[in-house]
Order: C-alpha cells, then sequence, then structure tokens
C-alpha cells in the first residue's frame, strides 16, 4: 500500500520568497509516479508537477520545482517567488506505475501568501 | 479544448434517496477515476475506468456505490439510499492513458449535501 504524508497543515509566506512544502511517500512499488496539485478555493484539482520514480533529473515547470530524493523517499515542492494567487490547498500524490492506477493524496497544505 | 465537466455542481437529497452524478471526461481519454473529497477523510479514490471495464472498484464505500461508463465516454457515479456520511464533494479525472506521467485532469466536483 502507498501512503503520503505532508507534515505541515499550513504555511504563511511573504510574496516574493520561494517556500518549499514537505511531502514524504512510503510505497512497496518499485517504479512510480509523484505528482502535487493545487486547489484554489474555487475547488478544482490543477495539476502543478510530475516526477517518475527512475527521472534521473528532478522535474521544473516554471516557477515550480520537484525536490526528489528517492532514498529519503521525499518530494518536496518549492515554489520560486511566490505570488498572491499562489495562495491555496496544496496536495501531494503517488500512483503505482503498475496495479491499481489510483492517486493515493496526502493529507495537504494550505499554503497563504501574504502581501 | 473542453475539460472534465461534471454535473450537477451542487445537489441536495435527503437521506435515504438515490442520487446519480455524472462526469463527462475529455475526449479521447480513455482512462476516467473517481474521488471523493471530504473534510474527515481527505481526498480518497472510488474507482477507475479503462474505456467501460472498471478493474479496481476496491475504493468504493459499500454497495449502495456503484458506477459505469458507457462508450469509452459519459460516467454515471450512483449512490443509493443515500446517508448524511456520503456528504462530500465527488470529484471526477480524466487521463490519455494510465500508467506512468499520464496526468489526470480534474472537474470541478460535485458538492453533494444529505440532509
Amino acid at each position: 500500500a502507498q501512503k503520503i504524508t505532508q507534515t505541515q497543515p499550513g504555511m504563511f509566506v511573504q510574496e516574493k520568497e520561494a517556500v518549499t512544502l514537505d511531502c514524504t511517500y512510503d510505497t512497496s512499488d518499485p517504479s512510480y509516479g509523484l505528482f502535487w496539485y493545487k486547489q484554489p478555493s474555487s475547488g478544482e484539482m490543477i495539476f502543478l508537477i510530475y516526477q517518475g520514480s527512475y527521472d534521473q533529473q528532478n522535474a521544473t515547470e516554471g516557477r515550480y520545482s520537484l525536490n526528489f530524493q528517492k532514498a529519503r523517499k521525499s518530494a518536496n515542492l518549492v515554489i520560486s517567488a511566490s505570488q498572491l494567487g499562489d495562495s491555496a490547498m496544496y496536495f501531494c500524490a503517488m500512483i503505482p506505475i503498475q496495479g491499481a492506477q489510483k492517486l493515493v493524496f496526502g493529507q495537504g497544505t494550505r499554503l497563504t501568501i501574504n502581501p | 479544448g473542453a475539460g472534465v465537466s461534471q454535473s450537477p455542481s451542487n445537489k441536495v437529497t435527503e437521506k435515504g434517496k438515490d442520487v446519480e452524478l455524472r462526469c463527462d471526461p475529455i475526449s479521447g481519454h480513455t482512462a476516467l477515476y473517481w474521488y471523493r473529497q471530504s473534510l474527515g477523510q481527505g481526498l480518497e479514490f472510488l474507482i477507475y475506468f479503462q474505456g467501460n471495464s472498471a478493474p479496481d472498484k476496491s475504493g468504493l464505500p459499500s454497495d449502495r456505490f456503484s458506477a459505469e461508463r458507457t462508450g469509452g465516454s459519459v460516467s454515471t457515479l450512483t449512490i443509493q439510499r443515500t446517508q448524511q456520511e456520503d456528504s462530500a464533494v465527488y470529484l471526477c479525472a480524466s487521463s490519455e492513458g494510465w500508467g506512468q506521467g499520464y496526468e489526470q485532469y480534474f472537474g470541478p466536483g460535485t458538492r453533494l449535501t444529505v440532509t
């Protein structure tokens, strides 16, 4: 079984600062994918970034980067130069490459960007 | 192009009534997923479809829950004899395929309230 742990229920950051959202995972699957999703107050889940377990390089997507440390089973999201519009819930999730294709989500981190 | 759509956006029903929730995936997406988001349980997987078949129904909470998908497109999640604990936001997602790297695109959700 897979498990995702997000230890930060809430974070407050000043605008333009960088922020790291923590995510650790546990799985017995030999290969898997890791995702980060953003959920603003409107409720829709917005894909941010993906990391495959066998990817050699850390994923980046614009201001988002994923600090993937496989040995430590961590997949932290880094947002550079935060903006007010980044205020939202952020979910880390994982999916096995084989077997049941279901995303397993963490409990989420509520990020608030202060002006 | 159009994203994943869900209807209704909100549904209030009385305990004991049956409800149907609809999901229209992105055109051409072969995989479709249902998740439930509630305050107490976070985001939990319910069921997914590969084409019209559902290889994994392990997430359905009880036999009151069922889902079908027809024509490899629209899916309906049915909850019979609704209970108050069924109150949640039901999210549908679709992806081009299944497995590594296939991003799941989420719809806006259906907020179900059982009174």
